[in-house]
């Protein structure tokens, strides 16, 4: 089976541009979530969507950054625009429910670098 | 709020010798808990998870976690390690919702 599908796998780009990320959760799953890894801050949970609705979007940094789900096949998270300090990994995870108990699956991340 | 802390940052380990990743959490009350590893340049996966029943839970690759509630922790053990699992490895918690409270992960650098 695929595992959840993120592009692009790196992207490098000049500040002040837009970055837009994209997700394929698995199928079925009906839990998705945007985390950012960072040397300094660790796994940051930026949104939470459960069956396509931002149920938590506590983590988003600032309004630079926003994400949608538009179907349950597919989740974008934009920066608009891009500085230097969003620079990291971003990850797209799943699960199927909500509960605390639940599998988490990570995809492979999009590695952004802002110059 | 929830915390995990992951006492080692860093672990260099001889290949076949013992490993010992430590993980406390915050909290007393009934928690879910969970290894992911991450091999470099790769997302994260799950090595394997606690919800209920049996206290030690083991992984297909020969990893095992114990939880200990008294001392709120989820220490993850292997008796031989492979140059293969050289990784990071994150301790997670979550409680009755959705959200996952990571550690800061612990690198296992294994060398022959």
């Amino acid at each position: 089976d695929a595992g959840v599908i993120q592009s692009p796998r790196h992207e490098v780009t000049e500040m002040g541009q837009e970055v837009t990320l994209r997700c394929k959760p698995i199928s079925g799953h009906n839990s998705l979530f945007w985390y950012r890894q960072t040397m300094m801050r660790g796994l940051e949970l930026l949104i939470y969507f459960n069956n396509n609705v931002p149920i938590d979007d506590s983590g988003m940094p600032e309004d630079r950054f926003s994400a949608k789900m538009p179907n349950a096949s597919f989740s974008t998270l934009k920066i608009q625009p891009s500085e230097p300090r969003d620079s990291a990994v971003y990850f797209c995870a799943s699960s199927f429910g909500g509960g605390g108990g639940n599998t988490i699956y990570f995809g492979e991340g999009s590695w952004l670098t802002v110059v | 709020a929830q915390s995990v802390t992951q006492l080692d940052s860093q672990v260099p380990v001889f290949e076949e010798a013992p490993v010992e990743l430590r993980c406390n959490y915050s909290s007393s009350v009934s928690v879910y808990l969970f290894w992911y590893v991450q091999y470099p340049n790769q997302g994260l996966q799950l090595l394997l998870k606690y919800l209920s029943g049996s206290t030690l839970v083991e992984s297909i690759n020969g990893f095992e976690a114990e939880f200990n509630k008294s001392q709120t922790s989820f220490h993850l053990r292997k008796p031989s390690v492979h140059i293969s699992d050289t990784a990071e490895y994150f301790c997670a918690v979550s409680y009755n919702d959705y959200k996952l409270s990571f550690g800061a992960g612990t690198t296992v650098t294994v060398r022959a």
